[in-house]
């Protein structure tokens, strides 16, 4: 099993449109937990981070669920810009601090 | 500001050929990371180098070196390639191998092997 699974869509919203991506975790070790968005054929560049607390940043809220083992992102009053295709993932200590494990990503289509 | 420069961006390679791709980074981190990204399989850690000096095995090392040459450079060698081993490679930094910081990206090697 893959250590972080997502839903690899495509979801195609119209404009304005809210819409929500969730990802799952395997190992309950994992601590830290990003989403990342790459538009295409370029590289992956952070979106947030993800806390403990939830943390939202203007249209985007990203929220922990420790119990459930995963995360949410979600994109209010969508843009066209948003297109793009957004990755989960997660990293844990232990010996293996600070590998980065990516999910499949989830490909998001906005349309006018 | 060059962040984590890459090359080359395109190489086509036929079957037990070898090549290195090299990777720089001058934002002065510890930590570089090679991964690769297929269709349908998401991004895939090949090897890591938590500190200048180290280096430890990914999720997929198996038909790769590295060398961390020095704190600035990280270079990913196919000894003999595969077609298996067409993808793109992504070259990442962090300020250090730990669980917190944002990982930066360059812009990626697309490889195809013949």
């Amino acid at each position: 099993r893959k250590e972080v699974e997502q839903d690899p869509g495509p979801f195609n919203v119209p404009e304005g449109a809210t819409v929500a991506f969730n990802c799952t975790y395997s190992n309950s070790a994992s601590q830290s937990f990003f989403w990342y968005r790459q538009d295409c054929r370029k590289e992956p560049k952070l979106l947030m981070s993800v806390y403990s607390s939830g943390n939202e940043d203007g249209r985007f809220t990203a929220q922990l669920n420790r119990a459930s083992q995963y995360i949410s992102l979600l994109i209010r009053d969508s843009k066209l810009s948003d297109s793009a295709t957004y990755l989960c993932a997660a990293s844990r200590g232990g010996s293996t601090l600070g590998r980065l494990y990516f999910g499949r990503g989830t490909q998001l289509t906005v349309w006018p | 500001n060059a962040g984590v420069t890459q090359t080359p961006k395109f190489q086509v390679l036929k079957t037990g050929q070898s090549m290195t791709l090299q990777c720089a980074q001058d934002m002065n981190h510890n930590s570089m990371y090679w991964y690769r990204q297929d269709p349908g399989m998401g991004l895939r850690l090949i090897y890591y180098s938590a500190s200048e000096g180290t280096t430890d095995k990914g999720e997929v090392p198996n038909g790769y070196n590295v060398s961390r040459l020095n704190k600035r450079e990280f270079s990913l060698r196919l000894e003999s390639a595969a077609p298996s081993q067409t993808s793109v490679y992504f070259c990442a930094s962090r300020l250090q191998d730990l669980n917190t910081g944002e990982l930066f990206f360059g812009e990626g090697s697309r490889l195809t092997v013949l």
